[in-house]
Protein backbone atom coordinates (compact mmCIF):
# COMPACT_ATOMS: atom_id res chain seq x y z
CA UNK A 1 0.00 0.00 0.00
CA UNK A 2 2.14 2.89 -1.39
CA UNK A 3 0.37 5.79 0.54
CA UNK A 4 3.03 8.40 -1.62
CA UNK A 5 3.65 7.71 -5.14
CA UNK A 6 6.15 9.04 -7.83
CA UNK A 7 5.07 7.49 -11.29
CA UNK A 8 8.06 8.58 -13.38
CA UNK A 9 10.87 7.31 -12.38
CA UNK A 10 13.10 9.36 -14.41
CA UNK A 11 13.06 12.94 -16.20
CA UNK A 12 15.42 14.29 -18.58
CA UNK A 13 15.44 18.20 -18.94
CA UNK A 14 17.36 20.92 -21.22
CA UNK A 15 19.61 23.10 -19.20
CA UNK A 16 17.45 26.55 -18.52
CA UNK A 17 14.28 24.87 -19.22
CA UNK A 18 11.75 24.05 -16.27
CA UNK A 19 11.64 20.58 -14.73
CA UNK A 20 8.53 19.59 -13.30
CA UNK A 21 8.41 16.63 -10.66
CA UNK A 22 5.14 15.22 -9.55
CA UNK A 23 4.05 13.39 -6.45
CA UNK A 24 0.18 11.53 -5.43
CA UNK A 25 -0.65 10.64 -2.23
CA UNK A 26 -4.06 8.72 -0.82
CA UNK A 27 -4.00 9.44 2.49
CA UNK A 28 -5.78 12.72 3.65
CA UNK A 29 -4.57 13.11 6.74
CA UNK A 30 -1.12 13.76 5.91
CA UNK A 31 -0.73 17.57 6.85
CA UNK A 32 2.86 18.27 5.72
CA UNK A 33 5.05 17.67 2.43
CA UNK A 34 7.96 17.88 1.83
CA UNK A 35 10.87 17.24 -0.99
CA UNK A 36 14.24 16.25 -0.49
CA UNK A 37 17.29 15.86 -3.36
CA UNK A 38 19.67 13.02 -3.09
CA UNK A 39 23.00 12.78 -5.31
CA UNK A 40 25.04 9.41 -4.62
CA UNK A 41 26.91 8.24 -2.23
CA UNK A 42 25.38 10.56 0.11
CA UNK A 43 22.15 10.95 2.12
CA UNK A 44 19.39 13.23 1.02
CA UNK A 45 19.20 16.83 1.69
CA UNK A 46 15.84 18.61 2.89
CA UNK A 47 14.49 20.87 -0.27
CA UNK A 48 11.48 22.58 0.40
CA UNK A 49 8.45 21.80 1.93
CA UNK A 50 4.45 22.96 2.42
CA UNK A 51 1.58 22.95 4.96
CA UNK A 52 -1.46 21.31 3.63
CA UNK A 53 -3.07 24.95 4.44
CA UNK A 54 -1.10 26.43 1.68
CA UNK A 55 -1.56 26.13 -2.46
CA UNK A 56 2.21 27.37 -2.56
CA UNK A 57 5.67 27.47 -1.10
CA UNK A 58 8.36 29.05 -2.96
CA UNK A 59 12.68 29.26 -2.86
CA UNK A 60 14.64 31.21 -5.17
CA UNK A 61 14.52 28.54 -8.19
CA UNK A 62 12.02 26.16 -6.55
CA UNK A 63 8.49 26.30 -5.74
CA UNK A 64 6.46 23.41 -4.50
CA UNK A 65 2.66 23.48 -5.25
CA UNK A 66 0.30 21.35 -3.67
CA UNK A 67 -3.87 20.47 -4.60
CA UNK A 68 -5.40 19.05 -2.16
CA UNK A 69 -8.69 17.84 -3.70
CA UNK A 70 -6.45 15.84 -6.25
CA UNK A 71 -4.19 14.89 -3.64
CA UNK A 72 -1.46 16.04 -6.04
CA UNK A 73 1.92 17.03 -5.03
CA UNK A 74 4.75 18.86 -7.50
CA UNK A 75 8.29 20.81 -7.34
CA UNK A 76 9.03 23.13 -10.37
CA UNK A 77 12.69 23.86 -10.47
CA UNK A 78 13.23 27.02 -12.95
CA UNK A 79 15.86 27.65 -14.53
CA UNK A 80 16.99 23.95 -14.60
CA UNK A 81 20.93 23.86 -13.96
CA UNK A 82 23.38 20.62 -14.45
CA UNK A 83 23.35 21.00 -10.87
CA UNK A 84 19.82 19.62 -10.23
CA UNK A 85 20.69 16.77 -11.74
CA UNK A 86 19.59 14.09 -8.66
CA UNK A 87 17.20 11.55 -7.32
CA UNK A 88 14.70 13.75 -6.22
CA UNK A 89 11.90 12.21 -3.44
CA UNK A 90 9.03 13.57 -2.09
CA UNK A 91 7.49 12.70 1.71
CA UNK A 92 4.64 13.61 3.46
CA UNK A 93 3.50 13.71 7.21
CA UNK A 94 0.83 13.19 9.66
CA UNK A 95 1.84 13.97 13.22
CA UNK A 96 4.23 12.12 15.38
CA UNK A 97 7.29 13.37 13.39
CA UNK A 98 7.32 10.37 10.88
CA UNK A 99 7.72 10.42 6.96
CA UNK A 100 6.41 8.65 4.27
CA UNK A 101 8.47 8.99 1.39
CA UNK A 102 7.92 8.24 -2.45
CA UNK A 103 10.16 6.33 -4.64
CA UNK A 104 12.16 8.76 -6.21
CA UNK A 105 12.62 10.25 -9.36
CA UNK A 106 15.66 10.44 -11.24
CA UNK A 107 16.38 14.22 -12.91
CA UNK A 108 18.41 14.76 -15.30
CA UNK A 109 19.59 18.38 -16.94
CA UNK A 110 20.86 18.20 -20.32
CA UNK A 111 23.87 20.87 -21.15
CA UNK B 1 25.37 20.38 7.39
CA UNK B 2 23.41 18.63 10.81
CA UNK B 3 26.11 16.73 12.71
CA UNK B 4 25.20 13.23 11.75
CA UNK B 5 27.75 10.08 11.46
CA UNK B 6 27.20 6.46 10.53
CA UNK B 7 29.38 3.77 11.20
CA UNK B 8 30.58 1.83 9.34
CA UNK B 9 30.42 3.24 6.18
CA UNK B 10 30.30 0.24 3.94
CA UNK B 11 30.06 -3.49 5.60
CA UNK B 12 30.20 -6.87 3.93
CA UNK B 13 29.07 -9.68 6.27
CA UNK B 14 27.33 -13.73 5.95
CA UNK B 15 24.33 -14.55 5.80
CA UNK B 16 23.16 -15.53 9.60
CA UNK B 17 25.53 -13.09 11.68
CA UNK B 18 24.87 -10.44 14.02
CA UNK B 19 25.37 -6.75 12.39
CA UNK B 20 25.49 -3.01 14.13
CA UNK B 21 24.91 -0.10 12.30
CA UNK B 22 25.57 2.88 14.80
CA UNK B 23 24.39 6.49 14.31
CA UNK B 24 25.98 9.33 16.30
CA UNK B 25 24.74 12.96 16.21
CA UNK B 26 25.99 16.18 17.89
CA UNK B 27 22.91 18.57 17.42
CA UNK B 28 21.24 17.29 20.54
CA UNK B 29 17.88 16.39 18.62
CA UNK B 30 15.12 14.58 20.19
CA UNK B 31 14.09 12.41 17.51
CA UNK B 32 16.27 9.54 15.20
CA UNK B 33 15.56 7.30 12.65
CA UNK B 34 16.54 4.35 10.69
CA UNK B 35 15.55 3.84 7.01
CA UNK B 36 16.59 1.41 4.09
CA UNK B 37 16.60 2.74 0.75
CA UNK B 38 16.12 0.16 -2.17
CA UNK B 39 15.26 0.64 -5.50
CA UNK B 40 11.57 1.00 -5.89
CA UNK B 41 10.50 1.86 -2.73
CA UNK B 42 12.18 4.89 -1.75
CA UNK B 43 13.06 5.45 1.51
CA UNK B 44 10.94 3.07 4.38
CA UNK B 45 11.38 3.58 8.36
CA UNK B 46 12.75 0.71 9.93
CA UNK B 47 12.63 2.03 13.40
CA UNK B 48 12.44 5.60 15.26
CA UNK B 49 13.36 6.60 18.92
CA UNK B 50 11.54 9.97 20.28
CA UNK B 51 13.83 9.95 23.40
CA UNK B 52 16.47 7.71 25.43
CA UNK B 53 14.79 4.35 25.58
CA UNK B 54 12.17 5.85 23.92
CA UNK B 55 11.89 3.64 20.69
CA UNK B 56 9.23 2.20 18.22
CA UNK B 57 8.44 0.23 15.17
CA UNK B 58 8.43 1.63 11.52
CA UNK B 59 6.91 0.22 7.79
CA UNK B 60 9.88 -2.54 8.03
CA UNK B 61 10.89 -3.23 11.55
CA UNK B 62 10.93 -7.20 10.98
CA UNK B 63 13.99 -8.65 11.84
CA UNK B 64 15.70 -5.26 13.17
CA UNK B 65 16.21 -3.99 16.57
CA UNK B 66 17.20 -0.84 18.10
CA UNK B 67 18.94 0.87 20.83
CA UNK B 68 19.42 4.37 22.50
CA UNK B 69 21.21 5.24 25.46
CA UNK B 70 22.16 8.30 25.19
CA UNK B 71 20.36 11.39 23.70
CA UNK B 72 23.93 11.60 20.71
CA UNK B 73 23.61 7.32 19.79
CA UNK B 74 21.04 5.54 17.76
CA UNK B 75 21.40 2.29 17.17
CA UNK B 76 20.49 -0.52 14.15
CA UNK B 77 20.98 -4.46 14.88
CA UNK B 78 20.51 -6.91 12.07
CA UNK B 79 19.87 -10.04 14.73
CA UNK B 80 20.67 -12.78 11.88
CA UNK B 81 21.90 -10.94 8.97
CA UNK B 82 19.74 -12.11 5.85
CA UNK B 83 20.19 -11.48 2.08
CA UNK B 84 17.32 -9.47 1.88
CA UNK B 85 18.76 -7.27 4.15
CA UNK B 86 21.36 -6.02 2.18
CA UNK B 87 20.53 -1.95 1.11
CA UNK B 88 21.27 1.39 2.10
CA UNK B 89 20.89 2.28 5.74
CA UNK B 90 20.38 5.81 6.85
CA UNK B 91 20.08 7.63 9.78
CA UNK B 92 17.63 10.65 10.36
CA UNK B 93 17.58 13.10 13.33
CA UNK B 94 14.79 16.23 13.63
CA UNK B 95 14.28 17.96 16.64
CA UNK B 96 10.13 19.93 16.99
CA UNK B 97 9.68 20.07 13.49
CA UNK B 98 8.51 18.26 10.33
CA UNK B 99 11.90 18.17 8.30
CA UNK B 100 14.34 15.56 8.72
CA UNK B 101 18.31 15.65 8.22
CA UNK B 102 19.72 12.44 7.38
CA UNK B 103 23.37 10.90 7.38
CA UNK B 104 25.70 9.43 4.50
CA UNK B 105 24.24 6.40 4.70
CA UNK B 106 25.57 2.86 5.13
CA UNK B 107 25.80 0.23 2.54
CA UNK B 108 25.33 -3.46 3.52
CA UNK B 109 25.96 -6.50 1.51
CA UNK B 110 24.67 -9.57 2.68
CA UNK B 111 26.16 -12.68 1.01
Amino acid sequence: DQQVKQNSPSLSVQEGRISILNCDYTNSMFDYFLWYKKYPAEGPTFLISISSIKDKNEDGRFTVFLNKSAKHLSLHIVPSQPGDSAVYFCAASYGAQKLVFGQGTRLTINP
Amino acid sequence: DAGITQSPRHKVTETGTPVTLRCHQTENHRYMYWYRQDPGHGLRLIHYSYGVKDTDKGEVSDGYSVSRSKTEDFLLTLESATSSQTSVYFCAISEDSYEQYFGPGTRLTVT
